[in-house]
């Protein structure tokens, strides 16, 4: 049964730290996506790789998020130096970048969330 | 450009009632929809999408949807709510021509009465 993974499910950090989470997408997904949910906010878009490219990365912090793709079967997403506002659960999502004919066009498969509190 | 709105941020109903979820879109081209629902402390799920096949889309837990065209319309119905549904409910709208980029609508979130 192919999901995405993330790790860790669950941070507590204090303000300052770093803090990285991971994301293990879909065996053969090209496409890999980070969003931040919050009470406030709802759903989020930070980040956006095709093919391990990144191609929108719009709705993040530059100044202290960063996302990289090191391999096919590895995405980042580091906070450095977080603070309190960060707090959020932190959702991987993969997919394939198909045609139509391939039936799964637009669809993500999304992880199961990191949960990270700033203290 | 493309949007969701979902028209409702909460809907309650009792047990074995029916459940309608409202949901409308703009686009500019021919849409990928999807319903994606989220049970409390856990991740996405994809409940079912309709991709330009049937308009009647059949998705798990006994959900379905309709894609309306002239309505700009994808509501998500179920005929018999039961207490395990109680969650929120994303319409969501595929970017066409930008990969497998998706829009969110709000949510919505559905109680379930005993």
């Amino acid at each position: 049964d192919a999901r995405v993974t993330q790790t860790p499910r669950h941070k507590v950090t204090e303000m300052g730290q770093e803090v990285t989470m991971r994301c293990q997408p879909i065996l053969g997904h090209n496409t890999v996506f980070w969003y931040r949910q919050t009470m406030m906010q709802g759903l989020e878009l930070l980040a956006y790789f095709r093919n391990r490219a990144p191609l929108d990365d719009s709705g993040m912090p530059k100044d202290r998020f960063s996302a990289e793709m090191p391999d096919a079967t590895l995405a980042t997403l580091k906070i450095q130096p977080s603070e309190p506002r960060d707090s959020a659960v932190y959702f991987c999502a993969s997919g394939s970048s198909g045609t139509l004919a391939s039936g799964n066009r637009n669809e993500q498969f999304f992880g199961p969330g990191t949960r990270l509190t700033v203290l | 450009a493309q949007s969701v709105t979902q028209l409702d941020s909460h809907v309650s109903v009792s047990e074995g009632t029916p459940v309608l979820l409202r949901c409308n879109y703009s686009s500019s081209y021919s849409p990928s929809l999807f319903w994606y629902v989220q049970h409390p402390n856990k991740g996405l799920q994809l409940l079912l999408k309709y991709t330009s096949a049937a308009t009647l889309v059949k998705g798990i837990n006994g959900f379905e949807a309709e894609f309306k065209k002239s309505e700009t319309s994808f509501h998500l119905t179920k005929p018999s709510a039961h207490m395990s549904d109680a969650a929120e409910y994303f319409c969501v709208v595929g970017r066409a021509n930008a990969g497998n980029m998706l829009t969110f609508g709000g949510g919505t979130r559905l109680m379930v009465k005993p």
